[in-house]
């Protein structure tokens, strides 16, 4: 199986912070990373997919990128409804794998 | 708008069964591949099982496989997972997926439905 591995496990922040969270894959993956946020009680948004598209809908502030198996997801100007748990996920082959979740705290 | 809501949680006793359902609105269902992704309580995500849009071809987690089947009603726009010889490991939320274009993630979650498993 493909293990991600995603740090850091948490991390605080304040609101305008730029913050990374980096999600390493075991193997290669090509580009088939997501990424996803986590709210409690709520449905998971997925915000970017292909490691670098955008998903329709999410703002601009969120971004990708990669390099081998290496990939980041940027929030710049971090905004109050940006506090939540992401996660990443390999989609490169089943089963489907996930990283291990970052909460974003203030 | 795309709308997943799942049913059929609960608590059951170990080697017990439950079947969870997701009814699926706001997009053409019989043309998507669908998931089934669970959280146990303070842990992360796993990946449980995919099917294909026809229902021709389903995979799942080693966890789970030869306990748990996906199955689809295209007919009714509903998912389902027949969850058999339940073990304490499998408390979980489960969340119904869609796949975003075959590509194996995912663009629609439901909210979740828990199920607990315990003596």
């Amino acid at each position: 199986d493909i293990q991600m591995t995603q740090s850091p496990s948490s991390l605080s922040a304040s609101v305008g912070d730029r913050i990374t969270i980096t999600c390493r894959a075991s193997q290669s993956i090509s580009s088939y990373l997501t990424w996803y946020q986590f709210k409690p009680g709520k449905a998971p948004k997925l915000l970017m997919y292909a490691a670098l598209s955008l998903q329709t809908g999410v703002p601009s502030r969120f971004s990708g990128s990669e390099s081998g198996t290496n990939f980041t997801l940027t929030i710049s100007n971090l905004q109050p409804e940006d506090f939540a748990t992401y996660y990443c996920q390999q989609s490169y082959r089943t089963p489907l794998t996930f990283g291990g979740g970052t909460k974003v705290e203030i | 708008q795309v709308q997943l809501v799942e049913s059929g949680g609960g608590v059951v006793q170990p080697g017990g069964s439950l079947r969870l359902s997701c009814a699926a609105s706001g997009f053409t269902f019989n043309n998507y591949v669908m998931h089934w992704v669970r959280q146990a309580p303070g842990k992360g995500l796993e990946w449980v099982t995919f099917i294909r849009s026809d229902g021709s071809k389903s995979d799942y987690a080693d966890s789970v496989k030869g306990r748990f089947t996906i199955s689809r009603d295209n007919s009714n726009n509903t998912l389902y997972l027949q969850m058999n010889s339940l073990r304490l490991e499998d408390t979980a939320i489960y969340y119904c997926a869609k796949d975003r274009r075959a590509e194996h993630y995912f663009d629609h979650w439901g909210p979740g439905t828990l199920v607990t498993v315990s003596s």
